[in-house]
């Protein structure tokens, strides 16, 4: 079994401030790297991709990606109310596979 | 568009019923996926299907039957199943499998009685 960890939570910010999501990853040979967020009763979504060390930006969000430290993190700038969710890093380590983090709650507080 | 449609949205069902979950996307994607979700938990990979055959079953117990009658289409068939099997059922595809990124249906919440 690949791991993927994620900082636990709950995590819980100010609106305005920056979240931070971390996650680890165990298989070296994992090319491919996902963020997804999910709200309560509802499906993931998918929110970034990564492939490339180094930072990808899109809007208010931001991964980051170690391949060397094998980490991913995602970064909200401007938290908003609306942010508050699940989030769920996925790593794929090969063939078919597609193996979820336990993912972070994020609580952002008006 | 990056559409995936799952029915029903709700089943309750009982030990002895026979019943099916049904995925459809009209992307073009050539896997598509099945994950089992319970509360507080990540969704948890149950069955692969790549250019409509059978790829990974993660152990999944014979109680759930994939099918894939052509790329655009995935059922789960449902037969005898035990109350600890409710969970959010998960369809998901990609534009092939491996690494690529997977775009997920809205579920299907099922409650076994």
């Amino acid at each position: 079994q690949k791991e993927v960890e994620q900082n636990s939570g709950p995590l819980s910010v100010p609106e305005g401030a920056i979240a931070s999501l971390n996650c680890t990853y165990s298989d070296r040979g994992s090319q491919s790297f996902f963020w997804y967020r999910q709200y309560s009763g509802k499906s993931p979504e998918l929110i970034m991709s990564i492939y490339s060390n180094g930072d990808k930006e899109d809007g208010r969000f931001t991964a980051q990606l170690n391949k060397a430290s094998q980490y991913v993190s995602l970064l909200i700038r401007d938290s908003q109310p609306s942010d508050s969710a699940t989030y769920l890093c996925a790593v794929p380590p090969g063939g078919n596979q597609f193996y979820f983090g336990t993912g972070t709650r994020l609580t952002v507080i008006p | 568009d990056t559409e995936v449609t799952q029915t029903p949205k709700h089943l309750v069902m009982g030990m002895t019923n026979k019943k099916s979950l049904k995925c459809e996307q009209h992307m073009g994607h050539r896997a598509m996926y099945w994950y089992k979700q319970k509360a507080k938990k990540p969704p948890e990979l149950m069955f692969v299907y790549s250019y409509e055959k059978l790829s990974i079953n993660e152990s999944v117990p014979s109680r759930f039957s994939p099918e894939c009658p052509n790329s655009s289409l995935l059922n789960l068939h449902l037969h005898a199943l035990q109350p600890e099997d409710s969970a959010l059922y998960l369809c998901a595809s990609s534009p092939q499998g491996g690494g690529y990124e997977q775009y997920f249906g809205p579920g299907t919440r099922l409650t076994v009685t």
